[in-house]
């Protein structure tokens, strides 16, 4: 298996535009985690899903993020519209019964 | 709920010297924990886990970890320190055993000195 992969792997954007991360998790995988990680705050969980249904979504931030996982092999974290605060790297993890397993990130630059 | 504390935002220890990364963790099931490692710009890699299977756990890299139940602890240690362990580790706690979320500590920044 590939590992989770995520694209883009850099994004920089202005102000007020949409953004969108995606994610694919290791096949088989059951659990998919939305991680934002900064200097400031750290690593911080934004939301999660069990075979697609989202389960805890109390750390995103505000109603300008959203999450979707239409399938098991995908899921999208959106951003509208993004602020500079919004400046991050995003991890995807993926999970079945023992550890998670993450992506290399997405770097997040709004401008 | 599940919790976990890493004591110590940055270590810093000479070449050669012993690594020790603290852990204290909170659980309300018997735990699954796990040690993470960063390096810069990268993603998150698993260096070792416990799943209540033996106690000293053996990792990648010449890591290993001892869950002591009695102390809520599972410590990060490594006999001699490498230039290439410097990264950033962190300690998690699965919030349902074999499933759901994992509680990871804030992390420790560890540097190595030549």
């Amino acid at each position: 298996d590939a590992g989770v992969i995520q694209s883009p792997r850099h994004e920089v954007t202005e102000m007020g535009q949409e953004v969108t991360l995606r994610c694919k998790p290791i096949s088989g995988h059951d659990y998919l985690f939305w991680y934002r990680q900064t200097m400031m705050r750290g690593l911080e969980l934004l939301i999660y899903f069990n075979n697609n249904v989202p389960i805890d979504d109390s750390g995103m931030p505000e109603d300008r993020f959203s999450a979707k996982m239409p399938n098991a092999s995908f899921s999208t974290l959106k951003i509208q519209p993004s602020e500079p605060r919004d400046s991050a790297v995003y991890f995807c993890a993926s999970r079945n019964r023992g550890e998670a397993f993450f992506g290399q990130g997405t770097r997040l630059t709004v401008v | 709920a599940q919790s976990v504390t890493q004591l110590g935002s940055h270590v810093s220890v000479s070449e050669g010297a012993l690594v020790l990364l603290r852990c204290n963790y909170s659980s309300s099931v018997p735990p699954y924990l796990f040690w993470y490692v960063q390096y810069p710009n990268q993603g998150l890699q698993l260096l070792l886990k416990y799943t209540s299977a033996a106690t000293l756990v053996k990792g990648i890299n010449g890591f290993e970890a001892e869950f002591k139940k009695s102390e809520t602890s599972f410590h990060l240690t490594k006999p001699s320190a490498h230039m290439s362990d410097a990264a950033e580790y962190f300690c998690a706690v699965s919030d349902g055993g074999s499933q759901g979320n994992l509680i990871f500590g804030k992390g420790t920044k560890l540097s190595v000195k030549p």
